[in-house]
């Protein structure tokens, strides 16, 4: 089990927008720990979409985009295309376990 | 541009030591602004993050409590790279094996490695 949540799923139409959460505790997201975002394709090594809660990298369409509050965070996701469809993940760090941590994921299906 | 090149055995008994290698091209693993990390990955513990060196001044390295005590991290500065040992290996650890840059103990990881999957098996 994860110590940040996820939900398992989540789809949208392509052209609408969709937003994944991420649920964290006071030991980690509350603590005011960054929150980052990466995008997983199938059968490759994830990739950063977004650090330090809401800044893009470079290359990475101003369609994703991250926010944070609180105990939790969010990656929103406008115009939706097919090529969107993929697992992404939540990433922050615990001071109770001393140690990078991640969301158990979200498969974003492109319907 | 920051390359990350992964090499090692996909196949290891129960009870052996996993050892993978990080090759690093474009940056240094003695950089004293970056750390070099494993990740990994399975459909039972999701994605999963093992530990890491940095230098700042000296060496350091820090382990995930999951796995402390049976991991070791190195670095190789002559040939730049890092490498990961799991001693004592159960089908548990069978993953999908990553390795990564990050910056801070609480940042994120801006390059990874392709990945290695490894079977513990007999």
């Amino acid at each position: 089990q994860s110590v940040l949540t996820q939900p398992p799923s989540v789809s949208g139409a392509p052209g609408q927008r969709v937003t994944i959460s991420c649920t964290g505790t006071r030991s980690n997201i509350g603590a005011g720990y960054d929150v980052h975002w990466y995008q997983q394709l199938p059968g490759t090594a994830p990739k950063l979409l977004i650090y330090a809660n809401n800044i893009r990298p470079s290359g990475v369409p101003d369609r994703f985009s991250g926010s944070k509050s609180g105990t939790s965070a969010s990656l929103a996701i406008t115009g939706l295309q097919a090529e969107d469809e993929a697992d992404y993940y939540c990433q922050s760090y615990d001071s109770r376990l001393s140690g990078s941590i991640f969301g158990g994921g979200t498969k974003l299906t492109v319907l | 541009q920051v390359q990350l090149q992964q090499s090692g055995p996909g196949l290891v008994k129960p009870s052996q030591t996993l050892s993978l290698t990080c090759a690093i091209s474009g940056d240094s693993v003695s950089s004293n602004n970056a750390a070099w990390n494993w990740i990994r990955q399975s459909p039972s513990r999701g994605l999963e993050w093992l530990g890491r060196t940095y230098y700042r001044s000296k060496w350091y390295e820090d382990y995930a409590a999951s796995v402390k005590g049976r991991i070791i991290i190195n670095p190789a500065t002559s040939k730049n790279q890092f490498s990961l040992q799991l001693k004592s290996a159960t089908p548990e650890d069978t993953a999908v094996y990553y390795c990564a840059r990050g910056r801070t103990a609480a940042g994120s990881f801006d390059y990874w490695g392709q990945g290695s999957l490894v079977t513990v098996s007999s």
